[in-house]
């Protein structure tokens, strides 16, 4: 069974701060999902990759598939960037495929 | 693309009640997932449906719980003689056929056992 781990379990930092939140997971995998969930809020997908990188405005995210980790990047962090963000490998299979890490905690301040 | 709609948002039910909880998938995907979220846990999975058919329900309780998907209509998540236990935040997410391709999550219920 697949077990994924986040580091940091939380974090605070001062708005503008580069944030980088990690993810190394202990089976092969053929994707990987970053999520976002506000305080109270639903989740949002930001992305799915299964190699190199990926960048949506203020955020990136890699993967390494030989180290089996991946890390999403926050560039010029600001306060409504605070949320859980939680990894989740997918490895197909039975169930939905997903292992889900227990998320990182963080807040922003202004 | 209305993205994967879950309702009710919020939802109140006192010891004993049954709650129920719809989702439907987002357009063209014909899984559906269901999870659950705790206060301070992750994601737990709870049951992986297709249209008319469970095909993983390794994450359910034995008792109480049950889910559907019908021909017609949303995915219901339905709960029996609710207890305070259950008091959690119910996610739902949908993918297409290839699951490989992406899983979009909906908003969630909060359901509160009172």
């Amino acid at each position: 069974k697949n077990e994924v781990e986040q580091s940091p379990q939380n974090l605070t930092a001062q708005e503008g701060e580069f944030i980088t939140i990690n993810c190394s997971y202990s089976v092969g995998i053929s994707a990987l999902h970053w999520l976002q969930q506000h305080p109270g809020g639903g989740i949002v997908s930001l992305f799915m990759l299964s190699s190199g990188k990926k960048k949506h405005g203020r955020l990136i995210a890699t993967i390494n598939i030989q180290e089996k980790h991946s890390s999403l990047h926050i560039t010029a962090s600001h306060p409504r960037d605070s949320a859980v963000y939680i990894c989740a490998a997918y490895s197909g299979g039975g169930a939905d495929g997903l292992t889900f890490g227990k998320g990182t905690h963080l807040i922003i301040q202004p | 693309n209305a993205g994967v709609m879950q309702n009710p948002r919020h939802l109140v039910r006192r010891r004993g009640q049954e709650a129920r909880l719809r989702c439907s998938p987002m357009k063209g995907h014909s899984h559906v997932y269901w999870y659950r979220q705790l206060p301070e846990e992750g994601l737990k999975f709870m049951v992986y449906l297709q249209k008319e058919n469970i095909i993983d329900e390794s994450g359910m309780p034995k008792e109480r719980f049950s889910a559907e998907f019908p021909k017609e209509g949303p995915s219901i998540l339905r709960i029996q003689q609710v207890v305070r236990g259950d008091s959690a935040a119910y996610f739902c997410a949908s993918s297409p056929p290839a699951r490989a391709d992406g899983y979009t999550f909906g908003s969630g219920t909060r359901l509160t056992v009172v």
